[in-house]
């Protein structure tokens, strides 16, 4: 299968632990998403990568989330200090860039819950 | 800034009868336009797209979408409802001078009764 995945599909963990989920975008796309959707909500951006460049960052819900692409291959998403608000859906999106397809192909996503 | 309204949080259709779900947009520049679909326990699926071309977008199973600049409006159609549409729809608007970062709409929820 050639599509986005993301690890863990979901996660459960008690407030103030740290979490992080992975995300392997498809193969050559060098931009790379991520979003966080809650309950009965459309997603909303967080960050984005091109390559292993962080180049929008501002969207982050606080500086309990850093994201990084280390190889400009798959992503990490950490949340520090989780907080019950964190639960969400997270999901992960990847896109070829300098083609002329805009289309973000996305993956299955990490369900966290926090007690 | 750009912002999606999506007019109705639920629609109820019947099987074989039209389905409509409207959005509304609102954009500083020329956007390309998006449907996905989300049914439950899986992920994204992309329906159809719009890129300054057509103003008539066809997507997958038998969804369409009609852009129109005069009223800031994409919405969704498809003439005949199957069960197997019922699902969660959002409306999607990027730029690319944004990082075609997507902002999406609050969805509508499609129900379909036998």
């Amino acid at each position: 299968d050639t599509g986005v995945s993301q690890d863990p599909r979901h996660k459960i963990t008690k407030r103030g632990q740290n979490v992080t989920f992975r995300c392997d975008p498809i193969s050559e796309h060098n931009r790379l998403y991520w979003y966080r959707q809650t309950l009965g909500q459309g997603p909303e951006f967080l960050t984005y990568f091109q390559n292993e460049a962080q180049l929008e960052k501002s969207r982050l819900l606080s500086d309990r989330f850093s994201a990084e692409r280390p190889k400009g291959s798959f992503s990490t998403l950490e949340i520090q200090r989780t907080e019950q608000g964190d639960s969400a859906m997270y999901l992960c999106a990847s896109r070829p860039w300098g083609t002329n397809t805009d289309t973000q192909y996305f993956g299955p996503g990490t369900r966290l819950t926090v007690l | 800034a750009q912002s999606v309204t999506q007019l109705d949080s639920h629609v109820s259709v019947s099987e074989g009868t039209p389905v409509l779900l409207r959005c509304n947009y609102s954009s500083s520049y020329s956007p390309s336009l998006f449907w996905y679909v989300q049914h439950p326990n899986k992920g994204l699926q992309l329906l159809l797209k719009y890129t300054s071309a057509a103003t008539l977008v066809k997507g997958i199973n038998g969804f369409e979408a009609e852009f129109k600049k005069s009223e800031t409006s994409f919405h969704l159609t498809k003439p005949s409802a199957h069960m197997s549409d019922a699902a969660e729809y959002f409306c999607v608007v990027s730029l690319n001078n944004a990082g075609n970062m997507l902002t999406f709409g609050g969805g509508t929820r499609l129900m379909v009764k036998p």
